[in-house]
């Protein structure tokens, strides 16, 4: 089992550029999520999934928008890079909302320049 | 809404050294409660787990109570080794629709030898 795969692992932008984000999960899982973590912080989530066709914000949705047109891919896109999106962002899932684990991706690395 | 709350780092030990990572959380109804590690340069893994009240979770040493009176769910273990250098995340998953995978801010553990 692959899991969850995030691609790609490492990534340079020009501020201004867009750039979409990708992660696949062969798990079924209805949730999956997306968040950044920053050198000294911890996980913030930026947008959420509960299901196929569904998304929803959270702690730090501006700038970025998600889609989840296939339950087994949520997308993340960065319509115009700015400098203070640099970080690294993982992708999780998890199964449903009795309490189950969550799964992560490998992380991408962003920079912005 | 639901929340983690762990020790701030940085904490440092030495070899063989006895660790205890404190973990709160704030939550409606009874959630699983999990410990993952961040090894340097990766995504984040599932340390351990407990589902209910009184269940311990173990794994690799590594033991932690889901303390329902306390709210509390610590990490400890007897013997760290320098290979347990990592991060650390208390996290909580909800039995609610929505945003149910809640994570702490982490804590960097560096043991020396």
């Amino acid at each position: 089992n692959a899991g969850v795969t995030q691609t790609p692992k490492f990534r340079v932008l020009k501020t201004g550029q867009s750039m979409t984000l990708l992660c696949a999960q062969d798990m079924n899982h209805e949730y999956m999520y997306w968040y950044r973590q920053d050198p000294g912080m911890g996980l913030r989530l930026i947008h959420y999934s509960v299901g196929e066709g569904t998304t929803a914000k959270g702690e730090v949705p501006d700038g970025y928008n998600v889609s989840r047109l296939k339950k087994q891919n949520f997308l993340l896109g960065l319509e115009s890079a700015a400098p203070s999106q640099t970080s690294v962002y993982f992708c999780a899932s998890n199964r449903d909302s009795l309490g189950t684990e969550a799964f992560f991706g490998q992380g991408t690395r962003l920079t912005v320049v | 809404g639901d929340s983690v709350t762990q020790m701030e780092g940085p904490v440092t030990l030495s070899e063989e050294a006895f660790l205890t990572i404190n973990c709160t959380y704030t939550a409606t109804g009874y959630p699983s409660l999990f410990w993952y590690v961040q090894y340097p340069g990766e995504g984040l893994q599932l340390l351990l787990k407990a589902t209910k009240a009184d269940d311990k979770g173990s794994n690799k040493g590594f033991e932690a109570t889901y303390r329902k009176e306390t709210t509390s769910f610590h990490l400890e273990k007897g013997s760290v080794q320098v290979s347990d250098s990592a991060v650390y995340f208390c996290a909580l998953s909800g039995r609610n629709y929505g945003q149910n995978f809640v994570f702490g801010p982490g804590t960097r553990l560096s043991v020396l030898p």
